[in-house]
């Protein structure tokens, strides 16, 4: 049972490059989160889907969109990297208010 | 944007001391977990609570949903070299809201 997959584990941009973060999970659960987590911040809400279908944002989600293709997968874009954006992505499951997480990618932009 | 606030932000103690953390929040809560993270990894769930007053075991770990519903508290017992770590306390807001808020952790370091 492989839970939470994420990838691309690694991933080093330019400034200005576009890139899709892709995340799968086989738990069968309804809702999914996008977070970022950077150092002495925590985990920061990116964009989340309560279920198949709806998208809404979380606490930054500017320079992010994000797709919720079905219900086992939930990608996260970003159109034009910027620096700001390094960071270590966490995508999530969740049901009956369990909240599972991936192993995380880590991005960065020079 | 909204965060916890968890404390102690880091600790160093010895191997078989007992460890106690907090997370405070301004808002109610439905929901607390409670979370581990090792270098390099995803957290992962140690306990979750859903009650008020709520007192839940996980081996060494006991963690309570506080009765105000505005604050969790996980202590540790016997600490052991394999619980160096960061712990993470995440709290879902109430009913219509599918969000679960972080704390910024504490680091557990334990001396051997």
């Amino acid at each position: 049972n492989a839970g939470v997959t994420q990838t691309p584990k690694f991933q080093v941009l330019k400034t200005g490059q576009s890139m899709t973060l892709q995340c799968a999970q086989d738990m069968n659960h309804n809702s999914m989160y996008w977070y970022r987590q950077d150092p002495g911040m925590g985990l920061r809400l990116i964009y989340y889907s309560a279920s198949e279908g709806t998208t809404d944002k979380g606490e930054v989600p500017n320079g992010y969109n994000v797709s919720r293709l079905n219900k086992r997968e939930f990608s996260l874009r970003l159109e034009s990297a910027a620096p700001s954006q390094t960071s270590v992505y966490f995508c999530a499951s969740s049901e009956v208010g369990e909240l599972f997480f991936g192993e995380g990618s880590r991005l960065t932009v020079l | 944007g909204q965060q916890l606030n968890q404390s102690p932000q880091s600790m160093f103690i010895q191997e078989g001391e007992d460890v106690s953390m907090n997370c405070t929040s301004s808002s109610i809560f439905n929901t607390w977990l409670w979370y581990k993270q090792d270098p390099g990894e995803g957290p992962v769930l140690l306990i979750a609570l859903y009650k008020a007053g709520e007192l839940t075991s996980n081996g060494r770990l006991t963690a309570q949903f506080g009765i105000t519903r505005k604050d969790s508290f996980l202590n540790i017992s016997a600490s052991i070299p394999s619980d160096v770590g960061i712990y993470f306390c995440a709290g879902q807001g109430t009913s219509g809201t599918y969000k679960y808020i972080f704390g910024t952790g504490t680091r557990l370091k334990v001396l051997a």
